[in-house]
């Protein structure tokens, strides 16, 4: 059982350009969230989507958008790609989440130079 | 606003010491509380999750308590083992929107 998917591992990216994050959960859950951790700063929310058709702003959704293609995925988009958004990227699902909580992926290391 | 404070930021103890990780939060309405352990450049890992009803859960060395009148939660280290190495992050759960809101984390050394 794979649980939560993140793609890629690492990346590195040129002010300006643009790529998408993607993550696949298999584990028939309805939420799903995007967040970003940063050194001093914990993990914060970038966008969630409580079910397939359905998204909604976090607390730091400046310069992202995201995509809940179906009930397994949901993908995270840079348009144009700045420093400030130079961090590590989570995905976590959720179903049921007042008694069974998160499960997150293993992340996404982005760079933006 | 929900803040989630953990004391002490960074820990270093000997092999088989028992210890305690300390987590508060601002904001007591919370639905419940996650541990979660990550390993240096690894994703989050959950370990415990105490609901608000509940007053602790038990897995293995680890047990976590909750006493949300006093928005207080702790985790406690049975006989630790260099393995146990790694930063330890609280998480609460509070809102129609079940967004988590997390704390800065407690790294932990276990030295041999």
């Amino acid at each position: 059982n794979a649980g939560v998917t993140q793609t890629p591992k690492f990346q590195v990216l040129k002010t300006g350009q643009s790529m998408t994050l993607q993550c696949a959960q298999d584990m028939n859950h309805n939420s799903m969230y995007w967040y970003r951790q940063d050194p001093g700063m914990g993990l914060r929310l970038i966008y969630y989507s409580a079910s397939e058709g359905t998204t909604d702003k976090g607390e730091v959704p400046n310069g992202y958008n995201v995509s809940r293609l179906n009930k397994r995925e949901f993908s995270l988009r840079l348009e144009s790609a700045a420093p400030s958004q130079t961090s590590v990227y989570f995905c976590a699902s959720s179903e049921g989440v007042q008694v069974h909580g998160y499960t997150f992926g293993s992340g996404t290391r982005l760079t933006v130079v | 606003k929900q803040e989630v404070t953990q004391i002490p930021a960074a820990l270093s103890v000997p092999e088989g010491e028992n210890l305690v990780l300390n987590c508060s939060f601002t904001d007591s309405a919370i639905y419940n509380l996650q541990w979660f352990r990550q390993d240096p450049g690894k994703g989050l890992t959950s370990l415990l999750l105490i609901q608000s009803s509940q007053r602790e859960q038990t897995s293995g060395r680890l047990n976590a308590s909750l006493d949300k009148s006093s928005g207080r939660s702790t985790l406690y280290i049975a006989a630790s083992q260099p393995g146990d190495s790694a930063t330890y992050l609280c998480a609460v759960l509070k809102g129609s929107n079940y967004k988590l809101t997390f704390g800065k984390g407690t790294l932990l050394t276990v030295n041999p």
